[in-house]
């Protein structure tokens, strides 16, 4: 079946360090691939997303590219804040109207001064 | 202000005190999905719907009932709440496309 695999966390990083956070799927076919944050206290809330093999999704700084060679769709940024600090979610969604959307297990970014 | 709005924030109650949690969108969207939240298992889908009167089961639907009779709104109901019900709630609303899920802000339950 569909699923998600994240990397564990927490991930602790300082600020202005280079953040990698691994997700990688597996999937039938051509699924749409995301990135939901989840702030503290709050529900989540779409980062970025790509619909195609290749495509780079990009928003706030962060990027990943949908990598179809080897199934993955890895969240990047060059330089974290302390405000970046959240949960990171990855997800997938097959293609077509009743496709359903899957989550990984979230990954946990803490970002110290 | 577009918003998914789910009510109560916090709740505490009882095993077997049947309970209803309202999840309400102001967007006009079609699709309206509950998920719970747990340490370790990410986000589970409960159910969803994809339009008024069509609802359909997730993953995880034991114990939860919900109804779509109007657009706007999506309550999940627990009609015999039972300790392994205590979790992290969150209602989601979408275009039938769903390509960007707006969600509330989490119901956080625990039976006792």
């Amino acid at each position: 079946g569909n699923s998600v695999t994240q990397m564990e966390g927490p991930v602790t990083l300082s600020e202005e360090a280079f953040l990698t956070i691994n997700c990688t799927y597996t999937a039938t076919g051509y699924p749409s691939l995301f990135w939901y944050v989840q702030y503290p206290g709050e529900g989540l809330q779409l980062l970025l997303k790509a619909t195609k093999a290749d495509d780079k999704g990009s928003n706030k700084g962060f990027e990943a590219t949908y990598r179809k060679e080897t199934t993955s769709f890895h969240l990047e940024k060059g330089s974290v804040q302390v405000s970046d600090s959240a949960v990171y979610f990855c997800a997938l969604r097959k293609a077509g109207n009743t496709g359903k959307l899957i989550f990984g297990q979230g990954t946990t970014l803490q970002v110290k001064p | 202000e577009a918003q998914v709005t789910q009510n109560p924030r916090y709740l505490i109650t009882v095993t077997g005190k049947k309970l209803t949690v309202t999840c309400s969108q102001n967007m006009n969207h079609e699709y309206m999905s509950w998920y719970r939240q747990d340490p370790g298992l990410g986000l589970r889908q409960i159910y969803y719907s994809m339009n008024v009167e069509v609802t359909d089961k997730g993953d995880v639907p034991e114990g939860y009932k919900v109804s779509r009779k109007e657009k706007r709104n999506f309550p999940l109901i627990l009609e015999s709440p039972s300790p392994n019900q205590t979790s992290l709630y969150f209602c989601a609303s979408s275009t039938v496309a769903r390509e960007k899920l707006f969600f509330g802000s989490g119901t956080q339950l625990s039976v006792l």
